[in-house]
């Protein structure tokens, strides 16, 4: 069964930093990753996903990695703003394609 | 609606009573899923629908969970005789075709058994 782990599970930042979230993976043989943002009592916003053939993803501020061999993803964050502050997950999908296995999310708080 | 609307956003009831809970997934997805969120265990896929079929229900945690779907649009999960563990966040999502794109996700239903 595919593992996914998602480290810190916490960070605090003050505004303005860069900073990396790291997600981590067992099972190579994946068709995508994405990463989402949940906010209190919400639920989950997609922010990226990185077909299995792409090293990377740009969003504004956000750039997702992605290295299949390693296992390994990493969502960069330019520029952090009080806003960013919410729980981030990477979810990979079943090797049946389409049921999602989440990490357990890193909590991260901005302060101003 | 433009997204994924799930009700009621809040439910709670007495342990041993049934609890149907809805999802309206975003018009034209063909692809349905339904997640739970708890806090031991993090986010937990229970089933998937393609159409009106449900092709793998394997993480329906037990035979008290049932899930349909109608018109290919609609879908209820519903739990029968309650049990204070199955307190958590159930999230549905939906696609709109079965292979690789982004799942939209509900703000959930948040159900408490008391």
């Amino acid at each position: 069964k595919q593992e996914v782990t998602q480290i810190p599970a916490a960070l605090s930042v003050p505004e303005g930093e860069n900073l990396v979230l790291n997600c981590s993976f067992t099972d190579s043989a994946i068709y995508n990753l994405q990463w989402f943002r949940q906010d209190p009592g919400k639920g989950l916003t997609s922010l990226l996903l990185i077909q299995s053939s792409q090293r990377e993803q740009t969003s504004g501020r956000l750039n997702a990695s992605l290295d299949k061999s390693s296992g390994r993803s990493t969502l960069y964050i330019a520029a952090s703003q009080p806003g960013d502050s919410a729980t981030y997950l990477c979810a990979v999908p079943s090797r049946s394609g389409y049921a999602l296995n989440f990490g357990k999310g890193t909590s991260l708080l901005v302060t101003p | 609606g433009a997204g994924v609307s799930q009700s009621p956003s809040n439910k709670v009831t007495e342990k041993g009573k049934d609890v149907e809970l809805r999802c309206d997934p975003i018009s034209g997805h063909t692809a349905l899923y339904w997640y739970r969120q708890s806090l031991g265990q993090g986010l937990e896929f229970l089933i998937y629908f393609q159409g009106n079929s449900a092709p793998d229900k394997s993480g329906l945690p037990s035979d008290r969970f049932s899930a349909e779907r109608t018109g290919g649009s609609v879908s209820t999960l519903t739990i029968q005789r309650t049990q204070q563990e199955d307190s958590a966040v159930y999230l549905c999502a939906s696609t709109l075709t079965n292979s690789n794109q982004p799942q939209h996700f509900g703000d959930g239903t948040r159900l408490s058994i008391l």
